[in-house]
């Protein structure tokens, strides 16, 4: 069975900060996806970034980035220079697949409750 | 696109009422998914459609529930005899499967809380 671990419940930062998000997930298949979403406090999961078990490429998108490491079935997201806006809950999410198709059925980790403070 | 929509986003019940929810999806999405989300915890998946089949349930997804998506278009969620232990946020979210690389977007969610 697959398992998303978001050992981080609360973490508070001033803004500017950078701030890393850790995630740790469990599957068995060779093929999976990672997302992460973000959460406001009107409800509404946002999609944040998205990657594949088959490319281990960090990569990043204006102020977010994230760190892959299938070595240690790590997906960790990092916000550079924080913003008071960025606060909000961050869920990563796991969802298997097979030949290149995803099964869709997302297990989402417990959340982070990420506070910016200015 | 217009987003995923949820109606009602507020709903107080009293316990032994059925409640029924309704999800628009993103137009042309094939895919629509249920989850269930309560206080401090992440979404759990309840079921999915793909068109207007339904092809997989959650174990949480009790004989109370029910769920329907004729036509392949919006969705309903029905909960029978609702319990205080149903009070929860209900999620849609609807993806595309035509890519084979599928991301859901989420609406806004239904807010139950039944007394």
């Amino acid at each position: 069975a697959q398992k998303v671990t978001q050992a981080q419940t609360e973490i508070s930062v001033v803004e500017k900060e950078d701030v890393t998000l850790d995630c740790v997930y469990e599957t068995r298949d060779t093929t999976y996806y990672l997302f992460w979403y973000k959460q406001p406090p009107s409800g509404e999961l946002v999609f944040l970034i998205r990657r594949n078990s088959f490319d281990e490429q960090n990569e990043i998108s204006g102020r977010y980035s994230w760190n892959f490491q299938k070595s240690t079935s790590s997906f960790n997201f990092t916000i550079t220079a924080s913003q008071v806006v960025d606060s909000a809950v961050y869920f990563c999410a796991l969802s298997e697949g097979s030949g290149g198709t995803s099964y869709g059925k997302l297990t989402f980790g417990q959340g982070t409750i990420l506070t910016v403070h200015p | 696109d217009t987003g995923v929509s949820q109606d009602p986003r507020h709903k107080i019940t009293k316990r032994g009422q059925n409640v029924t929810f309704r999800c628009d999806p993103i137009s042309e999405h094939n895919r629509l998914y249920w989850y269930r989300q309560t206080l401090g915890q992440g979404p759990e998946f309840l079921t999915y459609f793909q068109n207007e089949a339904q092809l997989e349930k959650s174990r949480l997804l009790s004989d109370r529930f029910s769920a329907e998506r004729p036509k392949g278009s919006f969705s309903t969620l029905e909960i029978q005899r609702t319990e205080q232990g149903d009070s929860a946020m209900y999620l849609c979210a609807s993806s595309t499967s035509t890519t084979g690389w599928e991301t859901q977007y989420f609406g806004p969610g239904t807010r139950l809380l039944v007394l």
